[in-house]
């Protein structure tokens, strides 16, 4: 199972957009990546996903690099309620891997 | 109504005790998995289960196991519990009708002290 890297914090200024980055290099071509962010101990909440063209949904944007070894989760006018901790994780068959992701916080 | 319940919420008990927390499921998905979270950490897999006669371990599954008793309803019991068990719980489930991608969705949470 490919395993992710991202940085451990991260800060925005409200309104602004947020970029969250992910290093996949070991990623194989059937491997998913996921984003999930959780807000203090609630349950993780499933942001969006992609598996090589760049996908957009109501909440974020998802950037994956050509080769798949990176992507990029943007935010595009962060508020202080996106304030969590964001995980970006490399979807086998069926298992989420999760490393300890980043901690964003939306400065006002 | 949520879709995926876990109870109880927050659960206190002591060395050695048997301990059942449980999850639900309204959504109809044929998959759920038992997860736990250490302070600081991201979540680990204990359980899965693919359908009600389909279980398998996960990378942390010693001293847990679990029972799928319906398609809904997956619990997870520890036989005694220990205070390094101490920690987040969480259920999700997913959907395979979805094709490969299934994404999970994840529960509130079982907060679980062990003393």
């Amino acid at each position: 199972d490919a395993k992710t890297t991202q940085p451990p914090s991260m800060d925005c200024a409200e309104g602004r957009a947020a970029n969250l980055p992910c290093n996949h290099s070991t990623i194989s071509g059937n491997e998913y990546v996921y984003w999930y962010r959780q807000i203090h101990s609630q349950g993780p909440q499933y942001i969006i996903h992609g598996l090589k063209n760049n996908e957009t949904n109501e909440m974020a944007s998802l950037i994956i690099t050509e080769d798949r070894k990176s992507s990029t989760l943007i935010l595009p006018h962060a508020t202080l309620r996106d304030t969590a901790v964001y995980y970006c994780i490399v979807r086998g068959a069926y298992k989420y891997i999760f490393g300890t992701g980043t901690r964003l916080k939306v400065l006002a | 109504d949520a879709d995926v319940t876990q109870t109880p919420r927050n659960r206190i008990t002591k060395t050695g005790k048997r301990i059942m927390l449980e999850c639900s499921q309204t959504k109809g998905h044929d998959r759920m998995y038992w997860y736990r979270q250490d302070p600081g950490l991201g979540l680990r897999l204990i359980y899965y289960s693919f359908d009600v006669k389909d279980i398998n371990k996960g990378e942390i599954s010693d001293g847990y196991s679990v029972s799928r008793q319906a398609q809904a309803k997956f619990s997870l019991s520890l036989e005694s519990a220990i205070p390094n068990q101490t920690a987040l719980y969480f259920c999700a489930t997913s959907d395979t009708r979805q094709g490969y991608t299934d994404t999970q969705y994840f529960g509130p949470g079982t907060r679980l002290t062990v003393l």
